[in-house]
């Protein structure tokens, strides 16, 4: 495998489920990114994750659990979702974060859609 | 605060003919740009990048763009639109302290 990875592609949950979607990255950087893409809506920034550590939390509701156990993998953890909360998600990666020059890799998403 | 704005949410050319994408950004220190195109149901791919070593930066799929720093823009260009060109493209500024994202435009290209 080569660059990031996601897993599920797809995802259809109901409300009351758990799910988790997964992240790898294979181009040994040291960031990563959760970002949830709406239709009609700008992508936005959920958590970001620098050398395993949790540098930003957007205000994203607590039904929403990041966790990266090394600089390799991100997760996000989900619980009684809302239909809202249908989007594609996708993750990205970047050699370090706070350098401007530096840009973010992204893998193909995932597609989530909450029943 | 950084920001990006993309005039046209929507842009439509024939085959062939010129693509022009506007991005304009505003930023208290000097920027790094960054355009990104994604197809749809797949991720974003970098097209290109400036990080001052030139103005006009040349990127992958015939795609360039010129940075100006007097009209604060980062404008996408492409001489001949092909079909397979047809996807959302990003404009994105980035300084130490954050990464922003413009709300996209796409692209159709006609036959």
């Amino acid at each position: 495998e080569t660059g990031v990875t996601q897993t599920p592609r797809h995802l259809v949950m109901g409300m009351t489920n758990k799910k988790s979607l997964k992240c790898e990255q294979h181009l040994g950087h040291n960031a990563m990114y959760w970002y949830k893409q709406s239709a009609k809506k700008p992508l936005e920034l959920m958590f970001v994750y620098n050398f395993k550590e949790q540098t930003e939390n957007n205000s994203v509701p607590s039904r929403f659990s990041p966790e990266c156990p090394n600089s390799s993998h991100l997760f996000l953890h989900l619980h009684t979702l809302q239909p809202e909360d249908s989007a594609l998600y996708l993750c990205a990666s970047s050699q370090e974060v706070w350098v401007a020059s530096y840009e973010q890799y992204f893998g193909p998403g995932t597609r989530l859609t909450v029943t | 605060a950084q920001s990006v704005t993309q005039l046209g949410s929507h842009v439509s050319v024939s085959e062939g003919a010129l693509v022009l994408l506007r991005c304009n950004y505003s930023s208290s220190v000097p920027p790094y740009l960054f355009w990104y195109v994604q197809y749809p149901n797949q991720g974003l791919q970098l097209l290109l990048k400036y990080t001052s070593a030139a103005t006009l930066v040349k990127g992958i799929n015939g795609f360039e763009a010129e940075f100006k720093k007097s009209e604060t823009s980062f404008h996408l260009t492409k001489p001949s639109a092909h079909m397979s060109d047809a996807a959302e493209y990003f404009c994105a500024v980035s300084d130490r302290q954050n990464f922003v994202f413009g709300p996209g435009t796409r692209l159709s290209v006609l036959p």
